[in-house]
């Protein structure tokens, strides 16, 4: 089955910098990449999500790559503020096995 | 808006009992989810559904069944709880088009402890 490796486990920055968080998978077939932020005490949410048919996309403060040959993808926050601290998991996804294979984690913390 | 309601936020339940954890979606949705949350672990698979009645083994499904007889509604059951079962357990529904994966929504998560 997948296998999704995310690193770093933990992430710490300054406010105003960028963070980067990077994710491979194994399965070829994987063609959904969705990223999760998790505050404390709730629950996680969709942040953004790319598919296989699109190198990149962008909302706002945050962007998504993807590399289908490496098999890889990372999140990108740039200008980070305080209330991006939270856990912040990658996912891959086939549209046949209906699974989420979720990364297992960073821990980002955005110091004032 | 999608809402994943699990019945409880908190349990505390001693070795041995037999344990339920429900959720209930309102969106209609197809698949649902058992995950099991632990430090440095992430969301680790227990069993999906993806339809009622049907049911799949996820990478930790031992020590766990899971019953799915209306489709808005998914149960993950502990037959004999164990000390390592304390967890924090999310639940999550999506939408199956059938072409491509959807974004899978999270209820609020049940904590878990057993003594």
């Amino acid at each position: 089955g997948e296998n999704v490796e995310q690193h770093p486990s933990t992430l710490s920055v300054q406010e105003g910098d960028s963070a980067v968080i990077k994710c491979t998978y194994s399965d070829s077939a994987s063609n959904y990449f969705p990223w999760y932020k998790q505050e404390l005490g709730k629950r996680p949410q969709l942040i953004i999500d790319i598919r296989s048919n699109v190198g990149e996309k962008k909302d706002q403060r945050i962007a998504v790559t993807l590399n289908k040959t490496a098999k890889h993808f990372s999140l990108h926050i740039t200008e980070t503020q305080p209330e991006d601290s939270a856990v912040y998991f990658c996912a891959a996804s086939t549209n046949t096995g209906n699974q989420f294979y979720f990364g297992t984690g960073t821990s980002l913390t955005v110091i004032p | 808006d999608v809402k994943v309601t699990q019945s409880s936020r908190y349990l505390v339940k001693r070795t041995g009992e037999k344990v339920f954890l429900e959720c209930v979606q309102d969106m209609d949705h197809e698949n649902m989810f058992w995950y099991r949350q632990d430090p440095g672990l992430g969301l680790r698979l227990i069993y999906f559904s993806y339809d009622v009645k049907m049911k799949e083994k996820g990478d930790i499904p031992e020590g766990y069944s899971v019953s799915r007889e209306k489709k808005e509604r998914f149960s993950l059951i502990l037959e004999s709880a164990s000390t390592n079962q304390t967890s924090m357990y999310l639940c999550a529904s999506s939408l199956s088009t059938g072409t491509a994966n959807t974004e899978a929504f999270f209820g609020q998560g049940t904590r878990l402890t057993v003594v």
